[in-house]
């Protein structure tokens, strides 16, 4: 278990530009998460994939937020014309299935801290 | 919207004291976990607890489940500068949402020598 890995785990930016993050689960999990989490509050959840199906993507996740998981492996989440109020930390989770309704654990990456100036 | 309240937000201790953080809603979650977080890092996962009524003890820690899984408390006995960190209840929706996780805030924990 090599744990949730992120990729870069800093990232400035120019208000207008794009950027990329990328996220490489546990190998087994087939569930992958990606929360935003602010100064002073808790992650918030953005999206969800089970394989590479993206089966939800949160309110907060305007159109020039985008997340792929091509092959049911790794993740990208891309934001494109970055915005001052896009800082923050993204964080990538992964988990497995938990049957019985309980909620699965989530392991989380350590994230990748945007700064847009 | 499901919401958690956390209190304190904020709390600094001396080495050896006891605290108690809670974590409170107005929904029911299926399930609830606790996580803790350092600087610069992702949360970890403490505990999750299932049953209403439910305590989950991890050495110092004692996790409680509120009978109506509405209410939940952390209590740290003897803390330690190790403890220091923010701590996140964290509530699962149920049926089909049970992979989406609702945090609170947090409660930010400074245990001094």
């Amino acid at each position: 278990d090599t744990g949730v890995s992120q990729d870069p785990r800093h990232k400035i930016t120019k208000r207008g530009q794009n950027v990329t993050f990328r996220c490489d689960p546990i190998s087994e999990h087939n569930r992958l998460y990606w929360y935003r989490q602010t100064l002073g509050q808790g992650p918030e959840f953005l999206t969800y994939f089970q394989n590479e199906a993206q089966l939800e993507k949160s309110r907060l996740l305007s159109d020039r937020f985008s997340a792929e998981r091509p092959k049911g492996s790794f993740s990208t989440l891309e934001i494109q014309r970055t915005e001052q109020g896009d800082s923050a930390m993204y964080l990538c989770a992964s988990s497995t299935h938990e049957t019985g309704g309980a909620g699965s654990p989530l392991h989380f990456g350590n994230g990748t801290r945007l700064t847009v100036t | 919207t499901q919401l958690l309240e956390q209190s304190p937000q904020f709390l600094s201790i001396q080495e050896g004291e006891n605290l108690t953080v809670y974590c409170n809603s107005s929904s029911v979650f299926s399930s609830l976990q606790w996580y803790r977080q350092e600087p610069g890092e992702g949360p970890v996962l403490l505990v999750t607890v299932v049953t209403g009524g439910e305590v989950k003890k991890l050495k110092r820690l004692t996790f409680q489940f509120g009978d109506a899984r509405k209410d939940r408390s952390l209590h740290i006995t003897a803390a330690q500068p190790g403890d220091t960190g923010l701590y996140l209840c964290a509530g699962a929706g149920s049926g089909g949402s049970n992979y989406k996780l609702t945090f609170g805030k947090g409660t930010l924990l400074t245990v001094n020598p």
